[in-house]
């Protein structure tokens, strides 16, 4: 099956400055990539996706770039404000297969 | 109305007995979704309808008996659970059922937070 890896844990940046979260998955056959944002005690929020016939989507502060040749994806901030503090999630999945399968997570703390 | 809405929000049960989650979205989406969160950790799918049918079922033990009356409601019934079976159990859907073209862009609903005493 699907394996997605996350990376870093955590991460810390000063308000202002740019935060990167990479992922990699295993099964060359998914071709979707959503990123959620968990604030604690709060459900997750699709933010971002992106799909595999793109190399890159942007939404406002948010980016999100696709290699698919390598397998990896990854999640750009820039600007970081105190309200994007939160646990984001990456997944892979195959377009209409119904399964996600999620990274472990990471835990942005923006400081002020 | 684009949300999912889950009842209860919290749930305390005890290991003998028969207690329901339920989740209702009125977005016209074609799947539905159970998953379960432990603390600091990833969601993990245990379930999926799509239309109105079972489609995925991840290995769940049988404690756990999924339904899915109609189109906007799932219920998720609990009967024997275990102390390890508390955690966050998210409820999901997706305007793309299983088999069709289109991304599965989940909406999560709120989640019920379930404990097992």
């Amino acid at each position: 099956g699907e394996n997605v890896e996350q990376h870093p844990s955590t991460l810390s940046v000063q308000e202002g400055d740019s935060a990167v979260i990479k992922c990699t998955y295993s099964d060359s056959a998914s071709n979707y990539f959503p990123w959620y944002k968990q604030e604690l005690g709060k459900r997750p929020q699709l933010i971002i996706d992106i799909r595999s016939n793109v190399g890159e989507k942007k939404d406002q502060r948010i980016a999100v770039t696709l290699n698919k040749t390598a397998k990896h994806f990854s999640l750009h901030i820039t600007e970081t404000q105190p309200e994007d503090s939160a646990v984001y999630f990456c997944a892979a999945s195959i377009n209409n297969a119904g399964k996600s399968t999620f990274g472990d997570g990471t835990t942005l703390t923006v400081k002020p | 109305d684009t949300e999912v809405t889950q009842t209860p929000k919290h749930l305390v049960m005890g290991m003998t007995n028969k207690k329901s989650l339920k989740c209702e979205q009125h977005m016209g989406h074609r799947a539905m979704y159970w998953y379960k969160q432990k603390a600091k950790k990833p969601p993990e799918l245990m379930f999926v309808y799509s239309y109105e049918k079972l489609s995925i079922n991840e290995s769940v033990p049988s404690r756990f008996s999924p339904e899915c009356p109609n189109s906007s409601l799932l219920n998720l019934h609990l009967h024997a659970l275990q102390p390890e079976d508390s955690a966050l159990y998210l409820c999901a859907s997706s305007q793309s059922g299983t088999g069709s073209s289109g991304a599965n862009v989940l909406t999560f609903g709120a989640g019920s937070r379930l404990t097992v005493l």
